[in-house]
């Protein structure tokens, strides 16, 4: 339960703010992930890194930018936020040799 | 790209019953078929998986058959009991490049009765 860990586990923000999601990861994986998941909707895979460099950028609108300073941590930037990016913010690692991923407990956004 | 549609959206069984759960993918390349559990207010957790290679699996009550040439795959989860009660996804992915794109189904809430 604590190979992959996120912060905060709760935000609310308004469309005006600017705010972090944090995720680290402590299995040594070399791959790291964001999803975003809403109602009644399949997770969607929003940015891919590996080796520490994006390698997937699924359409995701500008006011999310992913940063990932090192192999065990991913950030997720956000701004200027809409009210229908409230979701459950989910953060994801796996190895390269493998295709097993592992998430996060999530983060759950709300933009007011 | 991979679509992965799921069936069905909700299963309710009694407890001891058999509960089936099926996902249809469409890219042929794709060669890894997860299976999460979610439980209500907790991150999706792997229960099980199958490669491309391999047409079943068992871990314990569990199982997933796959069907390269009908591009299917199913969860199968014998004895049902109560603490089986969660949103089941599945997932399909291409996975050779040093990472994996899961493509996930739309979940299925499995709701087992006492």
């Amino acid at each position: 339960e604590t190979g992959v860990t996120q912060t905060p586990r709760h935000l609310v923000m308004g469309m005006t703010n600017k705010k972090s999601l944090k995720c680290e990861q402590h299995l040594g994986h070399n791959a790291m992930y964001w999803y975003k998941q809403s109602a009644k909707k399949p997770l969607e895979l929003m940015f891919v890194y590996s080796l520490e460099e994006r390698v997937e950028n699924n359409s995701v609108p500008s006011r999310f930018s992913p940063e990932c300073p090192n192999s065990s941590h991913l950030f997720l930037h956000l701004h200027t936020l809409q009210p229908e990016d409230s979701a459950l913010y989910l953060c994801a690692s796996s190895q390269g040799d493998t295709d097993t991923q592992y998430f996060g407990p999530g983060t759950r956004l709300t933009v007011l | 790209g991979e679509n992965v549609e799921q069936h069905p959206s909700t299963l309710s069984v009694q407890e001891g019953d058999s509960a089936v759960i099926k996902c249809t993918y469409s890219d042929s390349a794709s060669n890894y078929f997860p299976w999460y559990k979610q439980e209500l207010g907790k991150r999706p957790q792997l229960i099980i998986d199958i490669r491309s290679n391999v047409g079943e699996k068992k871990d314990q009550r569990i199982a997933v058959t796959l069907n390269k040439t009908a591009k299917h795959f199913s969860l199968h989860i014998t004895e049902t009991q109560p603490e089986d009660s969660a949103v089941y996804f599945c997932a399909a992915s291409i996975g050779d490049s040093g990472y994996s794109t899961l493509t996930f189904g739309k979940g299925t809430m499995l709701l087992v009765s006492p």
